[in-house]
């Protein structure tokens, strides 16, 4: 049961390169969603969905992109790198209604 | 608009001695809360959820926490900490629909 599975683990990218950091969930679960986390800030929510071709924006979305083609994938895409999002990357998943999220093991991305 | 308080940035604590994580929340209707902990380098993963059943939320690993209305309050606690308790801790307060919302963590130190 591989539950919410986040590629890469790494990256290092320089300014103004873009990259999609991939997000894949097996449990069925209509809402996705992406967080970054930055110390003393705690999960900061960048974008999320409630359903296949349904995106919202959260707190931070500016300089990130997200789709929603399958109810399994949220890639989402950093359109033009800057030191401002080196950051650790969060996917996570969740049934609709009180249930609690489910998180992927995160991407550190580094911005040069 | 729905928030969280983790009053302590840090909190120390010597093994075999209770721990005392404290949250208070701001919402305007009745919230559904969570504790979640992260390990170094590690995902996020649930500790406990209320959702509005009985105030007393028993979770993984030995720890509780109580949903105080009138104080507004959500602490996190356990009878004697264990080494491997150390880690990151969050809670987190449902704001809306299938958005929630993170406090910025309290650090738990275990010495020896």
């Amino acid at each position: 049961n591989a539950g919410v599975t986040q590629t890469p683990k790494f990256q290092v990218l320089k300014t103004g390169q873009s990259m999609t950091l991939q997000c894949a969930q097996d449990m069925n679960h209509e809402y996705m969603s992406w967080y970054r986390q930055d110390p003393g800030m705690g999960l900061r929510l960048i974008h999320y969905s409630v359903g296949a071709g349904i995106t919202d924006q959260g707190e931070v979305p500016n300089g990130y992109n997200v789709s929603r083609s399958t109810t399994e994938d949220f890639p989402l895409r950093l359109l033009s790198a800057a030191p401002s999002q080196t950051s650790v990357y969060f996917c996570a998943s969740k049934n609709t209604g009180n249930s609690p999220l489910h998180f992927g093991n995160g991407t550190r991305l580094t911005v040069t | 608009a729905q928030s969280v308080t983790q009053l302590d940035s840090h909190v120390s604590v010597s093994e075999g001695t209770p721990v005392l994580l404290r949250c208070n929340y701001s919402s305007s209707y009745s919230p559904s809360l969570f504790w979640y902990v992260q390990h170094p380098n590690k995902g996020l993963q649930l500790l406990l959820k209320y959702t509005s059943a009985a105030t007393l939320v028993k979770g993984i690993n030995g720890f509780e926490a109580e949903f105080k209305k009138s104080e507004t309050s959500f602490h996190l606690t356990k009878p004697s900490a264990h080494m491997s308790d150390a880690a990151e801790y969050f809670c987190v307060v449902m704001a809306g629909f299938q958005k929630l919302v993170f406090g910025t963590g309290t650090r738990l130190l275990v010495s020896p």
